[in-house]
This record gives C-alpha cells, structure tokens and sequence, in this order.
C-alpha cells in the first residue's frame, strides 16, 4: 500500500530551528510537496522536490532522497506565526496525490 | 487512518458537458467537507465549504451555478462542473473534516488523492 509518515506534533522555541520529517512508500513519484496550513485556513504552498538535493526558500529549505524515500522540511528563525500544521505530500506514478496526516508545530516563546 | 477517497481519478471531457467528482470519507463521518481546486505548484485554492444536509458556502469568486455541490449524507460530497470550459480544467481536491468528541476536540482535516479535470 502507499504510505506517507510524518510526526503527529512538534514543539519548539521561538528564533530555533526545526526539522520535520517525512517517509514515504508510494507507487511511483512525481515529486513531494509540502504545505503550511494554519487552522481554519487553506493549505498553502510552500515547496515541490522532484529531484535529490536541497532546496532553499528564505527561512524554509525541503530536501529530497527519492532512494531513501525521505524528505525534511527545514525551518529556521522560527517565528510564533509558523505554530501551524504542515502536510507532506506525494504524487505518485498516476499523479495522484497521496497525503500524510500533518504535524502540528508548536512555538513557545 | 481516516481515508477519503475521489472518483473519478481522472476525467477528460469535451467543453460544454458536466463533470461530476465524488468525494467520500471511507471510515468516519464528516459533516463539513471542503473543496478546492489546485493550479501546478501553486496553493490550493478553498472554492466551497460543504456542510451535510445545507446549502454549501462558496468563496468570493467561485460560481456557484457553475461548480454545484451536494452534500447529501455525512460520508458523501460531490461537486459538479456544469458546462465545462478549458479554462475549469485543474486539479480538484476534496477534504473532509474529523471532529473528534469532547470539549477540547482535535480538528482534522483529511485529503482526497485529487481529480485531474481536462476540457477539450
């Protein structure tokens, strides 16, 4: 079956950094997503790996092992405004979307 | 896990038919059910929220004669694309939302794999 894990909760202090990952067993790849989702709003876009490496975007890098089947989600600098859940996605070889269950991040002061 | 699952998967039409897309929550019940709709690599857009045995509540600039939804029971919406133009195709993205019991309840929302609507 297709699989996506990722923490169900994490804390951390406000001005650190934090990393949340993301396993994935799935039929076929077409790139991993990610998405910030503060509650009672839509999901928003943060960053699409379809190939190995790191990629960097202001306080937010994701990185991708498609042979490890991996990826994190870095984010630095944390401000109180990233307490919020973020969803690892797959799309798999029929292009559908395949959803982890989110990871609430929690900041404290 | 909670499950929701869409159908179709996929679905090629030619402009001026409707489309029909289903989305179910498997496992639970869900009495609010959210539809958006996803351009490549940009956010998902909230077009409705769909409220079990009530009329759905469309975001400003969403068609509601255009993008019909019915939420009929607790573990079934659908949203149709009436007259169907190039300009609706995109990626079509249910949620379904678990309300956990209690005073302090846990709200979650679970995703469908999405529907690839193409015009012609």
């Amino acid at each position: 079956g297709q699989n996506i894990d990722q923490p169900t909760e994490m804390t951390a202090t406000e001005g650190a950094i934090v990393q949340i990952n993301c396993t994935y067993q799935t039929s076929g790849f077409n790139g991993l997503f990610w998405y910030q989702q503060h509650a009672g709003e839509a999901p928003t876009f943060l960053s699409y790996n379809v190939l190995d490496g790191l990629e960097e975007k202001g306080r937010f890098s994701s990185f991708l092992s498609r042979s490890k089947g991996y990826s994190y989600l870095l984010l630095k600098e944390l401000q109180m405004k990233d307490s919020a859940s973020y969803l690892c996605a797959v799309m798999d070889s029929n292009y559908q979307l395949i959803w982890g269950a989110g990871t609430k991040l929690i900041i404290k002061p | 896990g909670a499950v929701v699952s869409q159908h179709p998967s996929w679905v090629i039409c030619k402009s001026g038919t409707s489309v029909k897309i289903e989305c179910r929550s498997l496992d639970f019940q869900a009495t609010t059910m959210f539809w958006y709709r996803q351009f490549p690599k940009q956010s998902l857009m909230l077009m409705a929220t769909s409220n079990e045995g009530s009329k759905a509540t469309y975001e400003q600039g969403v068609e509601k004669d255009k993008f019909l939804i019915n939420h009929a029971s607790l573990t079934l919406s659908t949203l149709t694309v009436t007259s169907a133009h190039p300009e609706d195709s995109s990626f079509y993205i249910c949620s379904a939302r678990l309300l956990a019991g209690g005073p302090l309840s846990t709200d979650t929302q679970y995703f469908g794999p999405g529907t690839r609507l193409t015009v012609l």
